[in-house]
């Protein structure tokens, strides 16, 4: 079975930008979450996606939006980029939405705002 | 509110001693707990997780955790550690709350010594 996969691996923006990330879920997960995780700290949730409607979220702002599409996949959108926003987004599919099913995380994507 | 504490930010040990990271927790039911791995530039690999039933949950690697509801406490376990897994180590709980996440707590990073 394939794992999750994310694109791009790094990338560099500048503040004021805006990003896209991109997420390939696990064959069979149907739901995707996103997390963000500065340097030294935990995975932050931002939000989760399930049949193609976000499905709980984080303490982010707007700014930081997502979709997920009939495959499955899902995007990150991160709006008017701040040097804050730097960090390793994470993406992590699983089986269905309930607080017990286990992730299955990709390699994440390392974003640096310069 | 809910959290996850991991009260020591690392750790080192001996290769071939025995290992226990501490993880606390805070929720008024019970939790859904997690262990999760993370390797430098990699995502998240889940360890074990404990939903109910027996207290005492093995994983993969070597790895076990107990959860104590009195102590508000699911420690991760190993009876002897190997140099490969020097990593950071996360804690999580799942919650549903108007949606359903997942909380982490800051992490332990593990060094292994020679």
């Amino acid at each position: 079975e394939t794992g999750v996969t994310q694109s791009p691996t790094h990338l560099i923006k500048t503040r004021g930008q805006q990003v896209t990330l991109r997420c390939s879920s696990q064959s069979g997960h149907n739901t995707v979450s996103w997390y963000q995780q500065a340097l030294g700290q935990g995975p932050q949730f931002i939000f989760q996606y399930y049949r193609e409607e976000e499905n709980g979220r984080g303490n982010f702002p707007p700014r930081f939006s997502g979709l997920q599409f009939p495959n499955y996949s899902s995007e990150l959108n991160v709006n008017a980029l701040e040097l804050d926003d730097s960090a390793l987004y994470l993406c992590a599919s699983s089986l269905g939405t309930g607080p017990g099913y286990g992730y299955t995380f990709g390699s994440g994507t390392r974003l640096t705002v310069v | 509110a809910q959290s996850v504490t991991q009260p020591d930010i690392h750790i080192t040990v001996s290769e071939g001693a025995s290992l226990e990271l501490r993880c606390n927790y805070s929720y008024g039911a019970t939790p859904y707990l997690f262990w999760y791995v993370q390797s430098p530039g990699q995502g998240l690999q889940l360890l074990l997780k404990y939903f109910s039933g027996d207290t005492l949950v093995q994983g993969i690697k070597g790895f076990e955790a107990e959860f104590k509801r009195s102590q508000s406490s699911f420690n991760l376990r190993k009876p002897s550690v190997h140099w490969s897994d020097a990593a950071e180590y996360f804690c999580a709980v799942g919650l549903n709350t108007g949606g359903f996440k997942t909380i982490f707590g800051a992490g332990t990073r593990l060094f292994v010594k020679a």
